[in-house]
């Protein structure tokens, strides 16, 4: 499965809107792009996915660069209990070898 | 909402002992997987099975074993623990139902934290 490369670390403010970038240039035709979170002591939870699209859902906005070697999960207003790491994975049709990378850690300065 | 059950969220266990770890979804759902979670090194896949006594290994297979009897159930077993398999240990399932992989959604357990001592 192709790699994604994301910071490790970003703040924010409260209420003021968060993106946060995810790179694949590898990312094949098939692969969907996926994002998580995990909030402090607990299993991820689903956020958001897409293919080509751009994606909007009641927790984010998923846009996709049109070559899509990139991609920015959207927060539109950060909140305190959005702070948690944030995963960008890819997940193709080859399988199911999902590689999690060490994902970005979001502060949320209130 | 499809829920994922992990047996117990915190164990302890004295090395070269056997433990079972055990996880449930009631969804349906065709996929299972297990990772462990490690500080600096992310989620890695240990073994995951896409249907019922089928499995497949993952990045990190040596140390242990699964079990899948049931849809519904998918065991992860430490054979012989050792102190190098203290971890967060997470279980996820995915429906797929005739859709490409990826286009399905993992959901996850809560995790069980074992300590090896």
């Amino acid at each position: 499965d192709a790699k994604t490369t994301q910071p490790n670390s970003m703040e924010s403010n409260e209420e003021e809107p968060v993106h946060l970038p995810c790179n694949h240039s590898t990312i094949s035709g098939t692969d969907y792009i996926h994002w998580y979170r995990q909030l402090p002591s607990q299993g991820p939870e689903y956020v958001i996915h897409g293919l080509t699209s751009n994606v909007n859902n009641r927790m984010a906005s998923l846009a996709i660069a049109e070559d899509r070697k990139s991609s920015t999960l959207i927060l539109h207003r950060a909140t305190l209990r959005d702070a948690a790491v944030y995963y960008c994975i890819l997940w193709g049709n080859a399988g199911n070898m999902l590689t999690f990378g060490g994902g970005t850690r979001l502060m949320v300065k209130p | 909402d499809v829920k994922v059950t992990q047996s117990s969220r915190y164990l302890v266990k004295r090395t070269g002992e056997k433990v079972f770890l055990e996880c449930v979804q009631d969804m349906d759902h065709e996929n299972m997987f297990w990772y462990r979670q490690d500080p600096g090194l992310g989620l890695r896949l240990i073994y995951f099975s896409y249907d019922v006594k089928m499995k497949e290994k993952g990045d990190i297979p040596e140390g242990y074993s699964v079990s899948r009897e049931k849809k519904e159930r998918f065991s992860l077993i430490l054979e012989s623990a050792s102190t190098n398999q203290t971890s967060m240990y997470l279980c996820a399932s995915s429906l797929v139902a005739g859709r490409p992989s990826g286009a399905n959604v993992l959901t996850f357990g809560a995790g069980s934290r074992l300590t090896v001592l």
